[in-house]
């Protein structure tokens, strides 16, 4: 069975662009969580997706957005990029709510905004 | 509000040491669950164990053991004979269940360096 897989890898963009981060969840898995990592804050919450349906949301700002598919891929989407949203950025699948099922995280995108 | 706490920042100790991660969390809730995972240098995740709130029996994995007190709100993991392999950073979670659409709040992590 095919892991969690997110692309792209690496993301360079300067302050003021827009980026689209792609999460393909593993097959049967419903539920899809977006992770913001970073060395000061450490592994943050954004937003978890259940059958395209947001479940639930984090103390993020409004630019921070996702949305989920019928095939439960799940895109997030960060607009108007600070320096501060420099980060690993992890998408993780579960087959129920993350809130108590164990979840599969993906290898994360790198996102340097300069 | 929820919280985790994970005090020790670095660990590092030699092969086949015993090694003890603490976890300590707040929670208002009586329905919870409890969360350990690994990220190796590889940085993907790896999870290691859930806990729910009315089970309280310790576990054993092989090398790896967990501690669950609710009279301390702790939940601590033991790697014994430590292996350079289990050098990562280790994090503990917890979420509760009692509303719907609740997130899993992550501790910051206890990075564990083990040496040969």
């Amino acid at each position: 069975k095919a892991g969690v897989t997110q692309t792209p890898r690496y993301l360079i963009k300067t302050r003021g662009q827009q980026v689209t981060l792609s999460c393909s969840p593993i097959s049967g898995h419903r539920s899809v969580s977006w992770y913001q990592q970073t060395p000061g804050q450490g592994l943050q919450f954004l937003f978890e997706y259940f059958s395209e349906t947001q479940r639930n949301k984090g103390n993020f700002p409004g630019r921070f957005s996702g949305r989920q598919f019928s095939n439960s891929r799940s895109e997030m989407n960060v607009s108007t990029l600070e320096l501060g949203d420099s980060a690993l950025y992890l998408c993780a699948s579960s087959q129920g709510p993350s809130s108590y099922n164990e979840q599969f995280f993906g290898p994360g995108t790198r996102l340097t905004v300069l | 509000a929820q919280k985790v706490t994970q005090a020790q920042t670095e660990i590092s100790v030699v092969e086949k040491e015993d090694v003890t991660l603490d976890c300590v969390y707040e929670t208002r809730d009586t329905t919870y669950y409890l969360f350990w995972y690994k990220q190796p240098p590889s940085g993907e995740l790896v999870f290691l164990i859930r806990r729910n709130s009315f089970d309280e029996q310790n576990e054993i994995s092989g090398r790896y053991s967990w501690n669950f007190q609710k009279s301390t709100s702790s939940f601590n993991f033991t790697i014994t004979a430590s292996q350079v392999v289990d050098s990562a950073v280790y994090f503990c979670a917890l979420s509760e269940i009692r509303q719907a659409g609740t997130a899993l709040i992550f501790g910051k992590g206890t990075t564990l360096s083990v040496s040969s």
